[in-house]
């Protein structure tokens, strides 16, 4: 069945430590690929998308993520993380091989940045 | 400059009574959608309009209905609400066809209690 799984339910660094949140799908063919975030309260922003081309995405707020189609995995990183990264995370993809043009996504990761 | 805009962002209901969320953009995009979130399971989409005049099932679409009143707006009515409805609900829009995608823009979300 197509799936899009983040295996982490929450993660705590350090204020300045690196991140990496992880995304796993499965689909037949490799979807487009997304990450946004939420913070407390609020509604969806974007970071940053995968169509094609360079496996290595950079986005808004330092973020950047990895496509490797051997893995099916899209993580996203960061190399320092700032208080105000605090949010949940989610993973997210569109199909590209049928007719639903609409976003399928995992079950979120919440970060907690320690001071 | 604004977007996705939802209406009300916090409504409570008592089980039994209907009610209508809606919601508008203003990008000219051609598909919208709704998703509900709940606590450890993401976005799960109800319903989705790929274009004016059409609607389709998502994965979680029993106890709702939607309208595409026109290109703009695209409401979301609960005929009979239940408790198991309580959630965050979130209306999205995105440029989408058959071969291609652009990124979804949400709305601030409406966040719904049925007792």
């Amino acid at each position: 069945a197509q799936s899009v799984t983040q295996p982490d339910i929450h993660i705590t660094v350090s204020e300045g430590a690196s991140l990496e949140l992880r995304c796993n799908y499965s689909y037949g063919a490799t979807p487009y690929l997304f990450w946004y975030v939420q913070s407390p309260g609020q509604g969806l922003q974007l970071l940053l998308k995968y169509f094609s081309g360079d496996t290595l995405v950079q986005g808004i707020k330092g973020f950047e993520a990895e496509f490797k189609r051997s893995q099916s995995s899209f993580n996203l990183r960061k190399p320092s993380v700032h208080w105000s990264d605090a949010a949940e995370y989610f993973c997210a993809v569109v199909p590209r091989d049928t007719g639903r043009r609409a976003l399928t996504f995992g079950s979120g990761t919440r970060l907690q940045v320690q001071p | 400059n604004a977007g996705v805009t939802q209406t009300p962002k916090f409504q409570v209901l008592k089980t039994g009574q209907s009610m209508t969320l809606q919601c508008a953009q203003d990008m000219n995009h051609n598909s919208m959608y709704w998703y509900r979130q709940d606590p450890g399971m993401g976005l799960r989409l109800i319903y989705y309009s790929a274009s004016e005049g059409t609607t389709d099932k998502g994965e979680v679409p029993n106890g709702y209905n939607v309208s595409r009143l026109n290109k703009r707006e695209f409401s979301l009515r609960l005929e009979s609400a239940a408790p198991s409805q309580t959630s965050v609900y979130f209306c999205a829009s995105s440029e989408a066809s058959e071969g291609w995608y652009t990124e979804a823009f949400f709305g601030q979300g409406t966040r719904l209690t049925v007792v």
